[in-house]
């Protein structure tokens, strides 16, 4: 079984653009949580959805949103890109995670510079 | 390599000796933990995952230990081997849904 795709690996950006990254979970996978890995504080939650609903939000700005499409995959966007934005944003994917919560299992990231 | 954190505590252990990661985490609701191994240029991969109803699980070569009373996990790798070289996450959840909260994270270097 393939695992958690994501696209693109490597990405960069200049301020104030915008980026769309795109995940592809584990096939039968319902569940789609999105994070953020830096250098300084660690891997901080974004948010995550559930059948094409946002069931989770993590403490970012407005600036982060996401979606997710019928058939489970999932891209993020970022406005207006500040340099603190840089990092590695990683997907993972859960079978239902719906009454008990289920393993996640990540994809191998996008890394975003921004300049 | 990319760097998954610039000032983690590293533990260093003898090839074939055993290994054990801690990580105290945060939430007494917490009802279910992982840990994941990230090597370099990679995202975190599963280990072994244990809940609340429990104290300890093994795996192959992996053994984690939940202790609820002091909020504290541990991760034990038998006859470590060069491969685990790693940083090493535990990870708990207490919400509905896929919320997990990580800890800092242990990088584990093994010596020849």
């Amino acid at each position: 079984k393939a695992g958690v795709t994501q696209t693109p690996r490597y990405l960069i950006k200049t301020r104030g653009q915008q980026v769309t990254l795109s995940c592809s979970p584990i096939s039968g996978h319902r569940s789609v949580s999105w994070y953020q890995q830096t250098p300084g504080q660690g891997l901080q939650f974004l948010f995550e959805y559930f059948s094409e609903t946002q069931r989770n939000k993590g403490n970012f700005p407005g600036r982060f949103s996401g979606r997710q499409f019928s058939n489970s995959r999932s891209e993020m966007n970022v406005s207006t890109l500040e340099l603190g934005d840089s990092a590695l944003y990683l997907c993972a994917s859960s079978r239902q995670g719906q009454g008990v919560t289920d393993t996640q299992y990540f994809g191998p990231g996008t890394r975003l510079t921004v300049l | 390599g990319e760097s998954v954190g610039l000032h983690l505590p590293t533990l260093s252990v003898q090839e074939g000796d055993n290994s054990i990661i801690n990580c105290a985490y945060s939430n007494s609701a917490s009802d279910y933990f992982i840990w994941y191994k990230q090597e370099s240029g990679k995202g975190p991969q599963f280990i072994i995952d244990i809940r609340s109803n429990m104290d300890k699980r093994q795996g192959q070569r992996v053994t984690v230990l939940l202790n609820k009373t002091v909020k504290h996990l541990s991760l034990q790798i038998a006859a470590t081997q060069p491969g685990d070289s790693a940083v090493y996450f535990c990870a708990e959840n207490m919400s509905y849904g896929q919320n997990f909260v990580f800890g800092p994270g242990t990088r584990l270097s093994v010596l020849p």
